[in-house]
């Protein structure tokens, strides 16, 4: 199993301008989770799907953020446009859950490091 | 909503002492107790996990203990080593009914272990 990947690793982008941060779960997972980590702030959830429905989106810090899942596969979480504030790393993570197979255990990706000029 | 409480935010002990870091949660709901390992620049990683119908669970030199009436549980590590230096991060959560699917989990803020040779 490759685990969840994440694009890019590594971003850096002039304020003002649209970023975009992908992530791909593990296959058959049917939730999927959005993370910013920072030093000050540590570890906050931005917005979590499950089977593509966004379930909570209340971390999301404004409507500068949004984020889709079109399918079980593929999520994006989109900054437009883009502030220095937003500097972090940004995780996601996927779990599955429901049926005989409850679990609530995340796997998290690599992350990808923002970095907003 | 649920409210997850970690200390300390630094540990420093002597290779082969133990460390403990202690969590305590607010939602009397909550059911799946998560510890998660977080080397410098890596993603998080589980380590350890408990369910509430388990008072302590062990793997080689990590236990955790859950006290459900206090609502609180901590991770154990005998024989510490350098390598467990790392920001190790507690999180609890709860088994949400929207049709079978799960909810999210809440995390502490870090507790930054640092083992001396």
């Amino acid at each position: 199993d490759a685990g969840v990947i994440q694009s890019p690793r590594h971003e850096v982008t002039e304020m003002g301008q649209e970023v975009t941060l992908r992530c791909k779960p593990i296959s058959g997972h049917n939730s999927l989770f959005w993370y910013r980590q920072t030093m000050m702030r540590g570890l906050e959830l931005l917005i979590y799907f499950n089977n593509n429905v966004p379930i909570d989106d209340s971390g999301m810090p404004e409507d500068r953020f949004s984020a889709k899942m079109p399918n079980a596969s593929f999520s994006t979480l989109k900054i437009q446009p883009s502030e220095p504030r937003d500097s972090a790393v940004y995780f996601c993570a996927s779990s599955s859950g429901g049926g005989a197979r409850r679990t609530d255990t995340q796997y998290f990706g690599p992350g990808t490091r923002l970095t907003v000029l | 909503g649920e409210n997850v409480e970690q200390h300390p935010s630094t540990l420093s002990v002597q290779e082969g002492d133990s460390a403990v870091i202690k969590c305590t949660y607010s939602d009397s709901a909550s059911n799946y107790f998560p510890w998660y390992k977080q080397e410098l620049g890596k993603r998080p990683q589980l380590i350890i996990d408990i369910r509430s119908n388990v008072g302590e669970k062990k793997d080689q030199r990590i236990a955790v203990t859950l006290n459900k009436t206090a609502k609180h549980f901590s991770l154990h590590i005998t024989e510490t080593q350098p390598e467990d230096s790392a920001v190790y991060f507690c999180a609890a959560g709860s088994q949400m009914n929207y049709g079978g699917s799960q909810g999210n989990l809440i995390f502490g803020k870090g507790t930054k272990l640092s083992v001396k040779p």
